[in-house]
């Protein structure tokens, strides 16, 4: 079965550097995501990204968050200076046409100390 | 404002023990109810989509239905592998694709 996969796993940095989390979207959809849920807490909409370019964003995502789909398989999530409150885990998303179904990969936990 | 409320918070089944997680939205124009599973340290793992009140779909031991203000996931003859974290999110309307969480029914069901 198709998968989101995303790299690293585990992250963890320390405050005020820069990170990219990366994230393979299943090969066929349209319609690729950031969510992130910090520990204990709700799963949040960071970002939608379709046609390579943002289609929403979030209040969360300010200017030290970007996307980008530098090839044809890879979407990444770049925090440029990381904050304390950034520690959380880091879903990717994909959807195909029409939405529907979201498939979300396994996340990353960035730990920012 | 758009929300999802999921009741219990916990529940602990015994084997066998049939329940029902409860799932109670506020959104103008609903697009989708999306029912997601999610394991420790995992990412949530689609479940169902249900589109408008009336609908039920069916998947093993899990039952999904939806009425105009919530939507119930029944759990039939639980085992202990359906012990996880329960997320129910909508999609919101008006050309947006993003789905709005709720924080989930924490499963436990023991042999």
């Amino acid at each position: 079965e198709p998968e989101v996969t995303q790299t690293p796993s585990h992250q963890v940095t320390q405050m005020g550097q820069e990170v990219i989390l990366r994230c393979v979207p299943i090969s066929n959809h349209l319609y690729f995501y950031w969510y992130r849920q910090i520990l204990g807490q709700k799963v949040e909409f960071l970002v939608s990204f379709y046609n390579n370019e943002i289609s929403e964003k979030s209040e969360i995502f300010d200017d030290q968050f970007s996307v980008e789909r530098p090839d044809g398989s890879n979407f990444t999530l770049k925090i440029r200076s990381t904050k304390l409150e950034d520690s959380a885990m880091y879903f990717c998303a994909s959807s195909g046409e029409g939405g529907g179904g979201y498939t979300f990969g396994s996340g990353t936990r960035l730990t920012v100390v | 404002e758009d929300q999802v409320t999921q009741s219990p918070e916990a529940l602990r089944l015994q084997e066998g023990e049939s329940s029902s997680l409860n799932c109670s939205y506020t959104v103008s124009g609903l697009r989708g109810l999306f029912w997601y599973r999610q394991d420790p340290g995992k990412g949530p793992e689609f479940l169902f989509t249900l589109y408008s009140a009336g609908e039920e779909k069916e998947k093993e031991r899990l039952k999904a239905t939806l009425t105009k203000k919530e939507s119930f996931l029944h759990i039939t003859a639980p085992k202990p592998e359906d012990s996880a974290t329960y997320l129910c999110a909508v999609q919101a309307p008006r050309n947006t694709d993003k789905l709005i969480f709720g924080t989930g029914t924490r499963l436990q069901v023991f042999p």
